[in-house]
């Protein structure tokens, strides 16, 4: 089982919806987690952090749920910009090398 | 501001050529890393440096070395190319607090032939 794993999608939505992407991690010791955005053919950027208690930024929400093991981002009232895939990243120890990142969730916002 | 810069963008080898993919990063970061993206998979680190001075072996070292040449640089040396090494090469760093918040360069996308 991979340790973060997440839908690849595409997701193909229109401008305007609410799309929820999920992740799912498979170690319990992890400690902190994060959503990071990568336009094609670009590198990665940090979205936002997931904190226990759920964060939002703007049009974007993410929860986390320990006890499964599971994070989610929410994307309301979608923007043609938000067209990317978003990587799910799970870090073991606080420390940069123990970052783990999923394969990523694709997703087109649709005119 | 530059933040994180890799050299060369693109390379295509043949295998069994050796090249070395450079990276520089301008914000005083400590930790520095190398990670190859592979479609349908996560970034995979390859090598990370916590500090200047300091190099230590990641997920998947095989096949590659690298050196810490001082705080802001730090390259990442294919000695012999193999088409399994066909992928995108991402350097990044961060401050040594980890805010979670990795600094990624543009990426270098490398082909063996």
């Amino acid at each position: 089982r991979k340790e973060v794993e997440q839908d690849p999608g595409p997701f193909n939505v229109p401008e305007g919806a609410t799309v929820a992407f999920n992740c799912t991690y498979s170690n319990s010791a992890s400690q902190s987690f994060f959503w990071y955005r990568q336009d094609c053919r670009k590198e990665p950027k940090l979205l936002m952090s997931v904190y226990s208690s759920g964060n939002e930024d703007g049009r974007f929400t993410a929860q986390l749920n320990r006890a499964s093991q599971y994070i989610s981002l929410l994307i309301r009232d979608s923007k043609l910009s938000d067209s990317a895939t978003y990587l799910c990243v799970v870090n073991m120890r606080n420390y940069g090398q123990n970052f783990v990142f999923g394969p990523g969730t694709r997703l087109s916002v649709l005119p | 501001n530059a933040g994180v810069t890799q050299t060369p963008k693109f390379q295509v080898l043949k295998t069994g050529q050796s090249m070395t993919l450079q990276c520089a990063q301008d914000m005083n970061h400590n930790s520095m890393y190398w990670y190859r993206q592979d479609p349908g998979m996560g970034l995979r680190l390859i090598y990370y440096s916590a500090s200047e001075g300091t190099t230590d072996k990641g997920e998947v070292p095989n096949g590659y070395n690298v050196s810490r040449l001082n705080k802001r640089e730090f390259s990442l040396r294919l000695e012999s190319a193999a088409p399994s090494q066909t992928s995108v090469y991402f350097c990044a760093s961060d401050h040594s607090a980890n805010t979670g918040e990795l600094f990624f360069g543009e990426g270098s996308r490398l082909t063996v032939l």
